[in-house]
């Protein structure tokens, strides 16, 4: 069964303050790493799939990192908004074909 | 255009009752997803569908649970003689390929009294 934890589980940030939050993973057999914002009352919407170690991706004030021989990825959001609200989940493919989320970071930014 | 569909948006049932509920992926996506998040969990996958193959139905969490696909098209979900452990929120996704980006519907909150 693969494990990807997500740190912290809830994170609260002054508004205009950047902010990052951390994703592990098994690096054993690692094949892609996704990033998805939850907000509440809509459907999760894919931020990044990211697949090689070293990778960066950006979109808009969101980036992520990648490190696949340590088992980790990061995702900074840079001069945070309220609409940034929402919680962070990030997934890997187990086994099986589906993904395996962590239990995701719940960010609030305080106007 | 449109996006992944799911109905009904909300079912509540008695223990015991059994439910179906219903995904559209977007069209063309070959992969499909069903996922649930039961109150305080993450997202738990379910099953996988990959066009015409046999489905990956190793998520499941009992033999009540099934779901269909037909073609690459609608899939249904069945749960039978519903428990209280079964409410949760039920997700279906959808994939251009395998391992690309989810594209998730509004979920199905299902209520078992």
């Amino acid at each position: 069964i693969l494990n990807v934890e997500q740190s912290p589980q809830s994170l609260h940030v002054q508004e205009g303050d950047s902010t990052n939050f951390t994703c592990s993973f098994p690096s054993s057999n690692f094949y892609a790493l996704h990033w998805y914002r939850w907000e509440t009352a809509k459907s999760p919407e894919a931020l990044f799939v990211m697949t090689l170690n070293g990778d960066e991706k950006k979109k808009g004030r969101i980036s992520a990192t990648l490190n696949t021989k340590e088992g980790y990825s990061y995702l900074y959001i840079k001069g945070s908004q309220p609409e940034d609200s929402a919680t962070y989940l990030c997934a890997s493919p187990g086994g099986a074909d589906g993904l395996t989320f962590g239990k995701g970071t719940h960010l609030i930014i305080q106007p | 255009g449109a996006g992944v569909s799911q109905s009904p948006s909300n079912k509540v049932t008695e223990k015991g009752k059994d439910v179906e509920l219903r995904c559209d992926p977007i069209s063309g996506h070959t992969a499909l997803y069903w996922y649930r998040q039961s109150l305080g969990q993450g997202l738990e996958f379910l099953i996988y569908f990959q066009g015409n193959s046999a489905p990956d139905k190793s998520g499941l969490p009992s033999d009540r649970f099934s779901a269909e696909r037909t073609g690459e098209s609608v899939s249904t979900l069945t749960i039978q003689r519903t428990q209280q452990e079964d409410s949760a929120v039920y997700l279906c996704a959808s994939s251009p390929q395998r391992n690309n980006e989810q594209f998730f519907g509004p979920g199905t909150r299902l209520t078992v009294l």
